[in-house]
């Protein structure tokens, strides 16, 4: 069964601390993407990735930074995480041809303190 | 540029009831549509999907049909399980320019479910 795992279901961090996001893919699929999700804003997308090494803003970039130094592995980053970053946090993986539609993770849901 | 609305939720239904749930879009050219379901403390599924316009999507008991003349794609099923709960979101995927080939998922806000028995 292909899967989306992401590293952590539950995290609790301090404001201020520097907070990494792991998700890895076994499906080869070459895009990758960060979302998270609010009650009442939806999903939003924080970042993507089409290839190793590169990356593209989403709707919502400030505050946070990624990295795919490999396919199959896609991490976002908290530099200094804050209050207002406490969500449920939804990696996905695709084909290129995003009409295949998306895997997901079953998310992170991370709470700053 | 793209959006995608959804009817607001949430929605309560008693088991084996008709779902509807709509869901319209904004989009220039043809974007492929999707609904998906995220049950209780998971991340989200893909349920069902339709490339072009005219398209019926289908799985578990469930419908949509891709109609560009009103640029809708409601989700129905016949008849509703207590195991139906759930949020489901409408979404559309198409090109980002920037990007080349990456495609991106407009979501709509997600309709809560509760089947009740």
């Amino acid at each position: 069964d292909v899967k989306v795992t992401q590293s952590s279901r539950y995290l609790v961090k301090r404001t201020g601390e520097k907070v990494f996001l792991e998700c890895v893919q076994d499906m080869d699929h070459e895009n990758m993407f960060w979302y998270r999700q609010d009650p009442g804003l939806g999903l939003r997308l924080i970042y993507f990735s089409y290839d190793v090494k590169m990356k593209e803003k989403g709707d919502i970039p400030e505050g946070y930074s990624v990295s795919r130094e490999k396919k199959e592995r896609f991490s976002l980053i908290l530099e200094s995480a804050s209050t207002n970053q406490t969500s449920m946090y939804l990696c996905a993986s695709s084909l290129p041809r995003g009409n295949y539609g998306y895997t997901f993770g079953s998310g992170t849901r991370l709470t700053v303190v | 540029g793209d959006s995608v609305t959804q009817m607001e939720g949430p929605v309560t239904l008693s088991e084996e009831a008709f779902l509807t749930i709509n869901c319209t879009y904004t989009a220039t050219g043809y974007p492929s549509l999707f609904w998906y379901v995220q049950y209780p403390g998971e991340g989200l599924q893909l349920l069902l999907k339709a490339t072009k316009a005219d398209d019926k999507g289908s799985n578990k008991g469930f419908e949509a049909t891709y109609r560009k003349e009103t640029t809708s794609f409601h989700l129905e099923k016949g008849s509703v399980q207590v195991s139906d709960s759930a949020v489901y979101f409408c979404a559309l995927s198409h090109p980002k320019h920037s990007s080349g080939s990456a495609r991106q998922l407009t979501f709509g806000s997600g309709t809560q479910l509760t089947v009740l028995p």
